[in-house]
């Protein structure tokens, strides 16, 4: 098993650009989670999918963060336009139940 | 805010010793969970305890739990160097799906 699988591992890019980030939970599993970690707030759930369904967004930070999962294997998180302040890690995480398992990030600078 | 509140922020200890990391958290919950986090990786789940269950082991892990007082201990007996990492208390707010962590203790053993 391949765990979750998160592209890319490293994001830099400039203000006011889009930016994709993608994850492929692992197989079966029916919940998907995105997070996102920085010094200052730690972990904080953003969105969360039960069977592909969006079931709380109430952390998700602003309109310009959206979040996809067209089928069982895929996820996207987009930001549009990015921000300095959207600079953190972005992990995906994804479960049967409990526990949850993650992925191993992407980080994403925005200058 | 947080639901859970890991206490020390940091703590340092020699290899062998015990490991002592504590989590409050502020609302009834289903279970309690402890992860590991590596540097530059996702986090890991080490511990699942459920709300009726007062204590747990696994391994040179113990964990517990009260209720009473709204917090848990995690116990790593026997550190090894390898056990340098953060650690992280999860809850599921009852009824809710989605996990909420602490700010989380970083631990590290001196060789």
């Amino acid at each position: 098993d391949a765990g979750v699988i998160q592209s890319p591992r490293h994001e830099v890019t400039e203000m006011g650009q889009e930016v994709t980030l993608r994850c492929k939970p692992i197989s079966g599993h029916n919940s998907l989670f995105w997070y996102r970690q920085t010094m200052m707030r730690g972990l904080e759930l953003l969105i969360y999918f039960n069977n592909n369904v969006p079931i709380d967004d109430s952390g998700m930070p602003e309109d310009r963060f959206s979040a996809k999962m067209p089928n069982a294997s895929f996820s996207t998180l987009k930001i549009q336009p990015s921000e300095p302040r959207d600079s953190a890690v972005y992990f995906c995480a994804s479960s049967l139940g409990s526990p949850l398992h993650f992925g191993n990030g992407t980080r994403l600078t925005v200058t | 805010s947080q639901q859970g509140e890991e206490d020390p922020q940091a703590l340092s200890i020699q290899e062998g010793e015990n490991a002592t990391m504590n989590c409050s958290y502020k609302t009834s919950i289903n279970n309690l969970q402890w992860y590991r986090q590596n540097s530059g990786r996702g986090l890991v789940h080490l511990i699942l305890i459920r709300s009726n269950e007062r204590e747990k082991h696994s391994g040179r892990l113990r964990v517990t739990l009260d209720t009473s007082k709204k917090s848990s201990s995690l116990l790593i007996t026997a550190s090894r160097a390898a056990d340098t990492a953060s650690y992280f208390c999860a809850t599921d707010l009852q009824g809710a799906q989605k996990l909420v962590f602490g700010q989380g203790t970083r631990l590290t053993i001196n060789p």
